[in-house]
């Protein structure tokens, strides 16, 4: 198993281009997640999933989009790349809720800066 | 909102001395997961923790939940290099479907 995989691993964006984060899972889980982390801050989720064609809003879901079709993709877009955005970004997955203890496997993340 | 505060953000020790993080909920938790994050790594999951009063043990790593099941801490005797990096707490909100996560304490080995 790959587990959780992410690309790219870095990237450098001007203000105001798009582009998509590609998060994919091999695992059968069904949550899926992604987390903002800037420094000296925790993770902050951007939005989540509970299955296919099901997404919601996180706690910091401006300037993201996200879709999935299928269990084992969620990529996340951004609309208009802005310096606030840069940050790790970090996909997550996880087999059932949390509040059944169910732990979550991250990708590796992807570095991103806006200039 | 719900929120769950860690202490300290920083904490540096010689190598062979203990580390301890807090961390505190605003509301009580169901469960409280703890991850692990090496620098330049992504974070990954050590323990969780359930029951009131639980107590839990990975070699020099202690973990523990409180009574009211709203903190935890985590203790790690006699440092190694190896232990290096940011240890975060994570708690479930109430929709199930997110997971609230402290700010992290960094542990840091003097050289």
């Amino acid at each position: 198993n790959a587990g959780v995989t992410q690309t790219p691993k870095f990237q450098v964006l001007k203000t105001g281009q798009s582009m998509t984060l590609q998060c994919a899972q091999d695992m059968n889980h069904e949550y899926m997640s992604w987390y903002r982390q800037d420094p000296g801050m925790g993770l902050r989720l951007i939005h989540y999933s509970v299955g296919a064609g099901i997404t919601d809003q996180g706690e910091v879901p401006n300037g993201y989009n996200v879709s999935r079709s299928t269990t084992e993709d969620f990529p996340l877009r951004l609309l208009s790349a802005a310096p606030s955005q840069t940050s790790v970004y970090f996909c997550a997955s996880s087999y059932g809720p949390f509040s059944l203890g169910y732990e979550q496997y991250f990708g590796p993340g992807t570095r991103l800066t806006v200039t | 909102g719900q929120q769950v505060m860690q202490i300290p953000q920083y904490q540096h020790v010689q190598e062979g001395e203990d580390f301890t993080t807090y961390c505190n909920s605003s509301t009580t938790l169901s469960n409280i997961q703890w991850y692990k994050q090496r620098p330049g790594g992504h974070p990954v999951f050590l323990i969780q923790l359930v029951k009131s009063g639980e107590v839990k043990k990975q070699k020099r790593l202690t973990f523990q939940f409180g009574e009211a099941k709203k903190n935890s801490s985590l203790h790690i005797t006699a440092t190694q290099t190896t232990d290096v990096g940011t240890y975060f707490c994570a708690g479930p909100l109430d929709s199930n479907y997110q997971l609230i996560w402290g700010a992290g304490t960094k542990l840091i080995i003097k050289p």
